[in-house]
């Protein structure tokens, strides 16, 4: 089965530029979450969808951070114009999203986009 | 306010030494808590843990959860420089997104 899939790996830019992020999550999985993992940190929910609905986006900073998940596959992330404190890893996570088993909220991670701000 | 601490933040030992990775937390409605090994970024998910007192393990890793005392642990025994990662803990919140610690950083020295 693969897993989550992240895109680009690495991005450096420069303050005031817009950036995006890409995630194919793992197939099958309705639930999809996007975090942001300061260094030293744990990592911190943005946003999360069930199928191409928004649950939760309260920690989004919606003035520069959007987010879509159009045909409840996968996704993109973007910020607009980006600031020194973005500079994180942004990891994004899918799991089953039932409402049965807890086993079904498992989430799984993928390697990430390392974002330098400049 | 949801709260997990994770202690200690930092831990050096040498191959073959036992570890224990602690993680409290307060949190309304509480679920489930898990346990993720994060190396380079990706946290890799190790453990879920739902009832009091029922041990979890996976080779040299176990983990337990005491949910009276609201914590739960880590145990990584005869370590090898493979685990050198960050450990982090976190719990369910709101519509089961995680709650992350700040992660316990473990370097195994040969």
């Amino acid at each position: 089965e693969a897993g989550v899939a992240q895109s680009p790996r690495y991005k450096i830019i420069e303050k005031r530029q817009s950036v995006a992020f890409w995630c194919n999550p793992i197939s099958g999985h309705a639930t999809l979450y996007w975090y942001q993992q300061i260094l030293g940190q744990g990592p911190k929910l943005l946003i999360q969808f069930q199928n191409n609905g928004v649950v939760d986006d309260s920690q989004l900073p919606k003035d520069r951070f959007s987010a879509e998940r159009l045909k409840g596959v996968d996704s993109t992330l973007k910020i607009q114009p980006a600031k020194l404190e973005d500079s994180a890893v942004y990891l994004c996570a899918s799991s089953r999203g039932g409402q049965g088993l807890v086993q079904e909220n498992i989430q799984y991670f993928g390697a990430g986009t390392r974002l330098s701000v400049l | 306010e949801d709260k997990v601490v994770q202690s200690p933040l930092s831990l050096v030992v040498h191959e073959g030494d036992t570890v224990t990775l602690n993680c409290s937390y307060e949190v309304t409605n509480f679920r489930s808590l898990l346990w993720y090994k994060q190396e380079k970024k990706a946290p890799t998910f190790l453990f879920m843990l739902t009832s009091s007192g029922i041990e979890k393990k996976s080779g040299r890793l176990s983990s337990i959860l005491d949910k009276k005392e609201l914590f739960s642990i880590l145990n990584i025994t005869a370590t090898q420089t493979g685990d050198s990662a960050v450990y982090l803990c976190a719990v369910p919140t709101g519509a089961n997104n995680l709650f992350f610690g700040t992660g316990t950083r473990l370097t195994v020295i040969p």
